[in-house]
This record gives C-alpha cells, sequence and structure tokens, in this order.
C-alpha cells in the first residue's frame, strides 16, 4: 500500500524558515518524480514544486521560487521543502504527492498533508 | 502559465441529479486534464486522467470529456458520497495549475 507520510509543519514567524518531510513506502520511491501541492485555509489547490526520481530536473511555482527549496534522499525514501523567507501568505496544508509516471501525468497518491502557519 | 476556469463555482444539487462541472483552459492542452475530488479535511482522490479515463476504482457515474479548452465532468446520479470540492488540473505544462474548484452541496 503506497503511503506518503509528511511531517515538520507548524507556527513560524514570517522571515523564518521551515523544513518539511514526507517519508514515503509502498512503492518504489527513486522511481518516480514528487509533488509538493498546497492549500491555504478555505482555499484552493496551489502547485509548488516538482522533482524528477533522479533529482536532475526541480521546478518551482513563481510565488515560492528562490525561497523553497524541494530535495529527496532515496535512501531514505524521503522527500523534502526547504522553506525559507516565509510569508503569511505561505500558511497553507502543504501536501506531498507521488506523480503517475514520468510525462504529462498528474499525481495519483496524496499524504494526509501538514499545516504550515506563518504568523507573529 | 495555463489559467484553468472552473464553472460553476459552487451548486446545490440533490440526490440523484445528473451534475455537470466545466473547466476551460486559457490555451490548448490536448487531453492532459486531471479531476480531483477532495472532502473537507482530506487530501484530493483523483478521479480522471486523461480527460476522460476513470481511474480504477472511480464509480462508472462518473465521467469526463472533452479536449483542447473545454472540458466537463459530469455526475450521472449524484450520491451522498458525491458531495464534495472538484477540481480540474492540467498537466501539460509547468506550473501545474489548478482550477479554482466547484463546491457541490447537498440542496
Amino acid at each position: 500500500e503506497v503511503q506518503l507520510v509528511e511531517s515538520g509543519g507548524g507556527l513560524v514567524q514570517p522571515g523564518g524558515s521551515l523544513r518539511l518531510s514526507c517519508a514515503a513506502s509502498g512503492f518504489t520511491f527513486s522511481s518516480y518524480s514528487m509533488t509538493w501541492v498546497r492549500q491555504a485555509p478555505g482555499k484552493g489547490l496551489e502547485w509548488v514544486s516538482v522533482i524528477s526520481d533522479s533529482t536532475d530536473v526541480t521546478l518551482y511555482a513563481d510565488s515560492v521560487k528562490g525561497r523553497f527549496t524541494i530535495s529527496r534522499d532515496n535512501s531514505k525514501n524521503t522527500l523534502y521543502l526547504q522553506m525559507n523567507s516565509l510569508r503569511a501568505e505561505d500558511t497553507a496544508v502543504y501536501y506531498c504527492a507521488r506523480k503517475m509516471r514520468y510525462g504529462n501525468y498528474p499525481v495519483d497518491y496524496w499524504g494526509q498533508g501538514t499545516l504550515v502557519t506563518v504568523s507573529s | 502559465d495555463i489559467q484553468l476556469t472552473q464553472s460553476p463555482s459552487f451548486l446545490s444539487a440533490s440526490i440523484g441529479d445528473r451534475v455537470t462541472i466545466t473547466c476551460r483552459a486559457s490555451q490548448g492542452i490536448g487531453s492532459y486534464l486531471a479531476w480531483y475530488q477532495q472532502k473537507p479535511g482530506k487530501a484530493p482522490k483523483l478521479l480522471i486522467y486523461p480527460a476522460s479515463t476513470l481511474q480504477s476504482g472511480v464509480p462508472s457515474r462518473f465521467s469526463g470529456s472533452g479536449s483542447g479548452t473545454q472540458f466537463t465532468l459530469t455526475i450521472s446520479s449524484l450520491q451522498p458520497e458525491d458531495f464534495a470540492t472538484y477540481y480540474c488540473q492540467q498537466v501539460d505544462s509547468y506550473p501545474r495549475t489548478f482550477g479554482q474548484g466547484t463546491k457541490v452541496e447537498i440542496k
């Protein structure tokens, strides 16, 4: 059974940093691209970032480019999102999700999400 | 970036109703469109990809159609478990944008 478990969320002050983790199990983690998607309270879904299976490709939404860094450790089956210079508008539930396969495919499995609150 | 516009943003319907949600893309995306269902406090669930292919385990009352810039999600006979928010997402190019969502509530 595919499982994705996020951790690392919490309350952080504006300008602060936080690192999210996503522990994967039930599939060959190193064979799949992985994605972060966020959802502000009461709002819709926003795609944040993607990383390829071999880490050679990383892409970001303009809203986080230069502040967030996606990475992965295939030996630990773990995905990360390093978030720096956090702003109030980054407050959201952050989901990690598995991309179905390489190419023009959506995500098929999601974690339960971890809440990040940016506030003083 | 490709913009996706869903309509309506909200709809109120009764059990057994036929429901149609539309997703319009700002430029052609072929059939590279996915539909998700999200219930309160839960992660989204993939229903359809590409535009008209039902994912495994999704009830046959759900169907998708369209290509290019105009897409629809139809629920042929609304069931109690279908009350949720539905999102379309394009996977033609990055950034992978979502529609703003359509909330389906009980009339």
